[in-house]
């Protein structure tokens, strides 16, 4: 099992400031396999982020992914307000799915 | 506008057995791949397993801590997708969110039940 390590746990930025969050895979993953999530509060994880690089439908262009083999990130541009939350990366390989363990983007 | 409706959660005893259901609209189902993702309290997201379109087969895949105990099933004729929890254990607490598989990615969530195993 493909096991993703997300860093930082805990990111503190401002708004406006630009956010880099890191999902690292214990095997190679192929690019097409790879997505992000951002779940807020109380709500469902939205996809973002699939195939590592395609924005999903009505996605602000200020997100943006990249990466390849065991190493993704995710880039967040300028940060509004409403970005502050949870972000999870995901992987399918083997007819597995996993998760990262979440990084959180919190208002500094 | 696609919309998936979780029921079915509540609180059971261990050992105890539950059903989830998710209603499907706004897309072919029929067509679809489905799963369920699950969430502990306070905790990351799980995969817990996926079922295949009828075309595709139909044949689910699980988790490895789920395997054996839950089985995913879907009724096309109902745009209905269900898991049945047997030998439920306090781990197993959680939000259960019903998704769309679209390639390799759970593209759209539903809101989510909550499944309560406790004693």
């Amino acid at each position: 099992e493909i096991v993703l390590t997300q860093s930082p746990g805990t990111l503190s930025l401002s708004p406006g400031e630009r956010a880099t969050l890191s999902c690292r895979a214990s095997q190679s993953v192929s690019s097409s396999f790879l997505a992000w999530y951002q779940q807020k509060p109380g709500q469902a994880p939205r996809l973002l982020i699939y195939g590592a690089s395609s924005r999903a439908t009505d996605v602000p262009d200020r997100f943006s992914g990249s990466g390849s083999g065991t190493d993704f990130t995710l880039t967040i541009s300028r940060l509004e307000p409403e970005d502050f939350a949870v972000y999870y990366c995901q992987q399918y390989g083997s007819s597995l799915y996993t998760f990262g363990q979440g990084t959180k983007l919190e208002i500094k | 506008e696609v919309q998936l409706v979780e029921s079915g959660g509540g609180f059971v005893k261990p050992g105890g057995s539950l059903r989830l259901s998710c209603a499907a609209s706004g897309f072919t189902f029929t067509n679809a791949w489905m799963s369920w993702v699950r969430q502990a309290p306070g905790k990351g997201l799980e995969w817990v397993g996926r079922i295949r379109s009828k075309a595709d087969g139909g044949t689910a895949d699980y988790a490895a801590p789920v395997k054996g105990t839950f089985t995913i099933s879907r009724d096309d004729s109902k745009n209905t997708l269900y898991l049945q929890m047997n030998t439920l254990k306090t781990e197993d607490t959680a939000v259960y969110y019903c998704t769309w598989l679209i390639g390799f990615s759970f593209r759209y969530w539903g809101q989510g039940t909550l499944v309560t195993v406790s004693s």
